[in-house]
């Protein structure tokens, strides 16, 4: 167990539809990185957020959109929901936004979209 | 391409024998990382190797970062069916505004024959 926890586990919804996927970071840890797994494009930095401020972007589509609240709990925004997006979508944490700080996963949320 | 490239893709190993994992990235590594996942599961971290030509071991891996050639080995030593899964090298490649956010390749998938 990394200590990061995501909800739901699965997510089956229609295209068009939006969905929210919730992501709590290891006890400590500021910084919070989603990230999106295919099986054609494999894994995939989409965002990053560092006590509640966007830190850098990766690939994350305009329909995509994510925060990091007070609690540092963060959530991510998928809308207009694509067959493309069905996905893993996985929540790291680390210590800091820097480099080399090693970076804990949680379970992934798997979304289907059909 | 990409930027971070494995090899080999797949690797079926009969129980006890060693074997060997490349990660070699077209830019300069500032850190790589070493993670193992279970088909659909999330990732397990297992080891950071530090810009300078790192080794490290745990239990019957071994990693080994060589800066001048911008690769990593992932060495198992005496593999065990407890191995299998997919292994994935992620790295912090030098971008202007280093965020620590990890570029990853596309994966080896280790089975391990009783």
């Amino acid at each position: 167990d990394s200590g990061v926890t995501q909800t739901p586990k699965h997510l089956i919804t229609a295209t068009g539809q939006r969905v929210t996927l919730r992501c709590s970071p290891r006890s400590g840890d500021l910084s919070v990185y989603w990230y999106q797994q295919s099986l054609d494009q494999g894994l995939q930095f989409l965002i990053q957020y560092y006590n509640g401020e966007e830190r850098a972007k990766g690939n994350i589509l305009e329909r995509f959109s994510a925060q990091q609240f007070p609690d540092l709990h963060s959530e991510l925004n998928l809308s207009s929901l694509e067959l493309g997006d069905s996905a893993l979508y996985f929540c790291a944490s680390s210590v800091t936004w820097q480099p080399y700080n090693e970076q804990f996963f949680g379970p992934g949320t798997r979304l289907t979209v059909l | 391409s990409q930027e971070l490239e494995q090899s080999p893709q797949s690797l079926i190993v009969q129980e006890g024998k060693n074997l060997t994992i490349n990660c070699t990235s077209s830019k300069t590594l500032y850190g790589l990382y070493w993670y193992k996942q279970k088909y659909g599961e999330g990732l397990i971290f297992l080891m950071m190797l530090q810009k300078g030509g790192e080794e490290k071991s745990h239990e019957k891996i071994t990693a080994k970062l060589d800066e001048k050639k911008q690769q990593s080995s992932l060495h198992i030593t005496a593999s065990q069916p407890s191995h299998a899964g997919i292994y994935l090298c992620g790295a912090d490649i030098y971008t202007s505004g280093n965020t620590g956010k990890l570029i990853f390749g596309q994966g080896t998938t280790l089975q391990v024959k009783p």
